[in-house]
């Protein structure tokens, strides 16, 4: 099992819409937890951390389920620029290293 | 905000060549800095941990001779591909943490990151 799973994607959606991302971890010490943004051929870009009270930053909401081992990310009203690739990154371990999934693609489309 | 600052972007070479890649914090302290690999369509795989004044730890199935790291600064970590060939081709990234030590602080505090670093050996 891989230690971070998320949806396979991609995603394409109108704008405006209303869009979920799911993932799992497997490792039940992980301490920190993230959601990273990546625009094709660049770096990834902190999004938001996800706190296991559940946060949210404008459009934005993270949730994090510690007993089922589960992050969402909610994109509410999307816009054209919300469109790159969305990664789950899960941080533990002595040097709390990150672990990030493979990504889900996301196209907002006009 | 903190900025990491990576050098250089691109890089196209001849198979064998050796290749030097910069890492740098620009506005911050960082005792610590990662290195990663992305292949085409793939997630950030960690390589190594660089640590300011000691040995890289390395990630498993990631030769440290082969991948040379030097951490000789709070400021700067190198990454250096020896004898580089065409199955090295691929966007190297670094990142460092900003605020406080681990053991203070917690992990919580997010990476920043380098804009990368895209490798082609031809």
């Amino acid at each position: 099992r891989k230690e971070v799973e998320q949806d396979p994607g991609p995603f394409n959606v109108p704008e405006g819409a209303t869009v979920a991302f799911n993932c799992t971890y497997s490792n039940s010490a992980s301490q920190s937890f993230f959601w990273y943004r990546q625009d094709c051929r660049k770096e990834p870009k902190l999004l938001m951390s996800v706190y296991s009270s559940g946060n949210e930053d404008g459009r934005f909401t993270a949730q994090l389920n510690r007993a089922s081992q589960y992050i969402s990310l909610l994109i509410r009203d999307s816009k054209l620029s919300d469109s790159a690739t969305y990664l789950c990154v899960v941080s533990g371990g002595s040097n709390y290293k990150l672990t990030f999934g493979k990504g889900t693609l996301l196209t907002v489309n006009p | 905000g903190a900025v990491v600052s990576q050098h250089p972007s691109w890089v196209i070479c001849k198979s064998g060549t050796s290749v030097k890649i910069e890492c740098r914090s620009l506005d911050f302290q960082a005792t610590t800095m990662f290195w990663y690999r992305q292949f085409p369509k793939q997630s950030l795989m960690l390589m190594a941990t660089s640590n300011e004044g000691s040995k890289a730890t390395y990630e498993q199935g990631v030769e440290k001779d082969k991948f040379l790291i030097n951490h000789a600064s709070l400021t700067l970590s190198t990454l250096t591909v020896t004898s580089a060939h065409p199955e090295d081709s691929s966007f190297y990234i670094c990142s460092a943490r900003d605020g406080p030590p681990i053991l203070l602080a917690g992990g919580n505090q997010p990476q920043h990151f380098g804009d990368g670093t895209r490798l082609s050996i031809l």
